[in-house]
C-alpha cells in the first residue's frame, strides 16, 4: 500500500512569504501529525489532526496552523516565513489517536532565505 | 527526550560488531516507547518498540532494553551492517487514559559503520 506522501520535497521561499505543505497520510489512518526536525532542536512535534479536528499542539507560535480535511489529507501553512523557520517538515499518520502506530512521510525541505 | 544540541553523538564500529545506542527519555509516565532509523533524505523509520510493563524486546538483530528506574532505553544491534549507518531516534509516547500522545524524541545518535 502507498506510504505516506508528502508534497513538495523541496521549497525555497523568501522571509515574509507565507508556505503551504501537503501531506497524505496511509489509506485508513485518521491521524495525522506533523513535526519540525532542525540541527539544533531536533525532533519537535507541531500539532496532530484526527476527524479534521486539532487534538494537540505544540510549542510553536500561531504563525504555525494546520488543517485536515475529510479525506483525512493535511496541509500545514507557516506565515510571516523567518529564517530560522528553515527545516525538514515530516508528517506521520496513525490509525487513530489509541493506537501507537505512527508512519512516517519523507519530509519536505523548507529553506527561508 | 533530552534537548537537542547542536551536534549528534556519534557511534562508529566495525562492520560485524555489536552496537549499544543509547537513550534517555523524559517523562516517568510515557507508557510506550520506539526507536527509530533515519537516513539521510528520508523520514523516521520504525526498528521496535516496547510497553512500560517490559524490560526487554528482541526483534531480528535488534534488542531493546528499557530501565524505568533512571528513564533509560538503549537499542542493541547485533552483527551490524554498513546498511545500518542512520540516525537513531528513541520516542516515547505518553497515555492519555486511553489515547495515546504524541512522539516525544531524544536526541538522535548518528551511527557510522566500517566496512
Amino acid at each position: 500500500k502507498a506510504g505516506v506522501t508528502q508534497t513538495p520535497r523541496y521549497l525555497i521561499k523568501t522571509r515574509g512569504q507565507q508556505v503551504t505543505l501537503s501531506c497524505s497520510p496511509i489509506s485508513g489512518h485518521r491521524s495525522v501529525s506533523w513535526y519540525q526536525q532542525t540541527p539544533g532542536q531536533g525532533l519537535q512535534f507541531l500539532f496532530e489532526y484526527f476527524s479534521e479536528t486539532q487534538r494537540n499542539k505544540g510549542n510553536f507560535p500561531g504563525r504555525f496552523s494546520g488543517r485536515q480535511f475529510s479525506n483525512s489529507r493535511s496541509e500545514m501553512n507557516v506565515s510571516t516565513l523567518e529564517l530560522g523557520d528553515s527545516a525538514l517538515y515530516l508528517c506521520a499518520s496513525r490509525l487513530g489517536v489509541s493506537t501507537y502506530g505512527y508512519t512516517f512521510g519523507s519530509g519536505t525541505r523548507l529553506t527561508v532565505v | 527526550g533530552e534537548s537537542v544540541g547542536l551536534h549528534l553523538p556519534t557511534l562508529s564500529v566495525q562492520e560485524g560488531d555489536n552496537s549499544i545506542i543509547n537513550c534517555a527519555y523524559s517523562n516517568s509516565a510515557s507508557d510506550y516507547f520506539i526507536w527509530y532509523k533515519q537516513e539521510s533524505g528520508k523520514g523516521p523509520q520504525f526498528i521496535i518498540d516496547i510497553r512500560s510493563n517490559m524490560d526487554k524486546r528482541q526483534g531480528q538483530r535488534v534488542t531493546v532494553l528499557l530501565n524505568k528506574t533512571v528513564k533509560h532505553l538503549s537499542l542493541q544491534i547485533a552483527a551490524t551492517q554498513p546498511g545500518d549507518s542512520a540516525v537513531y531516534f528513541c520516542a516515547e509516547i505518553l497515555n492519555y487514559g486511553g489515547s495515546q500522545g504524541n512522539l516525544i524524541f531524544g536526541k538522535g545518535t548518528k551511527l557510522s559503520v566500517k566496512p
